[in-house]
């Protein structure tokens, strides 16, 4: 069975760093891109970028360019999101989640994890 | 890249159909065959429903299908339920070599 376990919900104040996981499971991690994925209070989905565990290509989403680091550790089948200087705006619930391959390009996100609740206040 | 462009809203009553649509331009929706939908329960995470497009992964309900036309996709669901009552988002492979999501569309049944 897949699984994607996240680290659990952060409280932080402005201008702290903040470095939350997934862990995946049940299938061959490093042949999957993952993907991470923010919703702020009450909106929609935005991928803040996707990385490729088997040789850490990342890919950022214009928006998030700059301002966060996807990372992977293959060996502890782990995905990483870190991002620095948080404001309240950063506020949000991140989800990872893996990409399925179709048509030989990134076409789907099939699974999810449960998310992790970031909360960002002085 | 922009976010693809959804209604805010939609309604129908249970029994009908309804169609949810997302525009995008030639750099995503319309340049690739790999539009998907998601749907979003309140405080669940997000279910595909259909991907490529017009597929639907196994155990989804087959009143939900999808479409495209130009830079334009579109979701249909039929017979509408009570439990079809959710947010619907949709996404595409883009140039830019990630993926962009549209900005959602809360589905009501009446």
């Amino acid at each position: 069975e897949v699984q994607l376990e996240q680290s659990g919900a952060e409280v932080k104040k402005p201008g702290e760093s903040l470095k939350i996981s997934c862990k995946g499971s049940g299938y061959n991690f490093p042949n999957y891109w993952i993907g991470w994925v923010r919703q702020m209070p009450g909106k929609g989905l935005e991928l803040m970028g996707i990385i490729y565990p088997g040789d850490s290509e990342t890919r950022y989403s214009p928006s998030f360019q700059g301002q966060v680091t996807i990372s992977a550790d293959k060996s502890i089948t782990t995905a990483y999101l870190q991002m620095s200087s948080l404001k309240a705006s950063d506020t949000a619930m991140y989800y990872c989640a893996t990409i399925r391959i179709t048509r030989n390009l990134p076409g789907l996100f099939d699974y999810w994890g449960q998310g992790t609740l970031v909360t960002v206040s002085s | 890249q922009s976010a693809l462009t959804q209604p805010a809203s939609v309604s129908g009553s249970p029994g009908q159909s309804i169609t949810i649509s997302c525009t995008g331009t030639s750099s995503d929706v319309g340049g690739y065959n790999l539009v998907s939908w998601y749907q979003q329960h309140p405080g669940k995470t997000p279910k595909v429903m259909i991907y490529e497009g017009n597929k639907r992964p196994s155990g989804v309900s087959d009143r939900f299908s999808g479409s495209k036309s130009g830079n334009t996709a579109s979701l249909t669901i039929s017979g509408l339920q009570a439990e079809d009552e959710a947010h619907y988002y949709c996404c595409s492979y883009a140039t830019s070599r990630t993926l962009v999501f549209g900005g959602g569309t809360k589905l009501t049944v009446l």
